[in-house]
């Protein structure tokens, strides 16, 4: 399959402070991508969809000016969580979807563990 | 809208012994089916996925699945697990064009000598 390398694979950081994490396809060139976020036991939810070179759209819920979203080429997307708090402590994973994936095949980086004090 | 569910939230299992995790899933309209595995504090790794054609497909990892459209499922099965297995697995679904995933809450599956 797919290589999507995510980096950092975990980071801590005080509150208050802004986090970025990189999302990269290795192997192939993505018009969309999806970040998630996973609670402790608890399945993926998805965050916001992003396609090269427009707007995130973010599910409902899910507030745009703290998790600020770049997909600024075919194999780069990063989020950024601002001003994070503690509640913003979680497993975020990133994914992708080859152009010639139109059923819908997602290849998923290994994560980033976010921890705010 | 579509949506999955997975019965199981832990299913223990010793080595060699043959494990079944169930996955039923709900849409209106056709589906494609998936089978995740997530290794600790790792990302998802596709084990299998049906799209069209034979109902019983078969993935990585010794696991296969089966498509069961008047049921609504798509359990997955692995005849003999190792302890190696051991992890969480997670089924989901989507339907026809650039639609997203929904996944079910996942499985943890838990093989002991």
């Amino acid at each position: 399959g797919a290589v999507v390398s995510q980096h950092p694979s975990w980071v801590i950081c005080k509150s208050g402070t802004s986090v970025k994490i990189e999302c990269r396809s290795l192997d192939f060139q993505a018009t969309t991508m999806f970040w998630y976020r996973q609670f402790p036991k608890q399945s993926l939810m998805l965050m916001a969809t992003s396609n090269e070179g427009s707007k995130a759209t973010y599910e409902q819920g899910v507030e745009k000016d703290k998790f600020l979203i770049n997909h600024a080429s075919l194999t780069l997307s990063t989020l950024t969580v601002t001003s994070a708090h503690p509640e913003d402590s979680s497993f975020y994973i990133c994914s992708f979807r080859a152009p010639s994936e139109a059923k819908n095949i997602q290849y998923f980086g290994a994560g980033t563990r976010l921890s705010v004090l | 809208a579509q949506s999955v569910t997975q019965l199981d939230s832990q299913v223990p299992v010793f080595e060699e012994a043959p494990v079944e995790l169930r996955c039923n899933y709900s849409s209106s309209v056709s589906v494609y089916l998936f089978w995740y595995v997530q290794y600790p504090n790792q990302g998802l790794q596709l084990l299998l996925k049906y799209l069209s054609g034979s109902t019983l497909v078969k993935g990585i990892n010794g696991f296969e699945a089966e498509f069961n459209k008047s049921q609504t499922s798509f359990h997955l099965r692995k005849p003999s697990v190792h302890i190696s297995d051991t992890a969480e697995y997670f089924c989901a679904v989507s339907t026809e064009g650039y639609s997203t995933l929904t996944f079910g809450k996942g499985t943890m599956l838990l093989v002991s000598p």
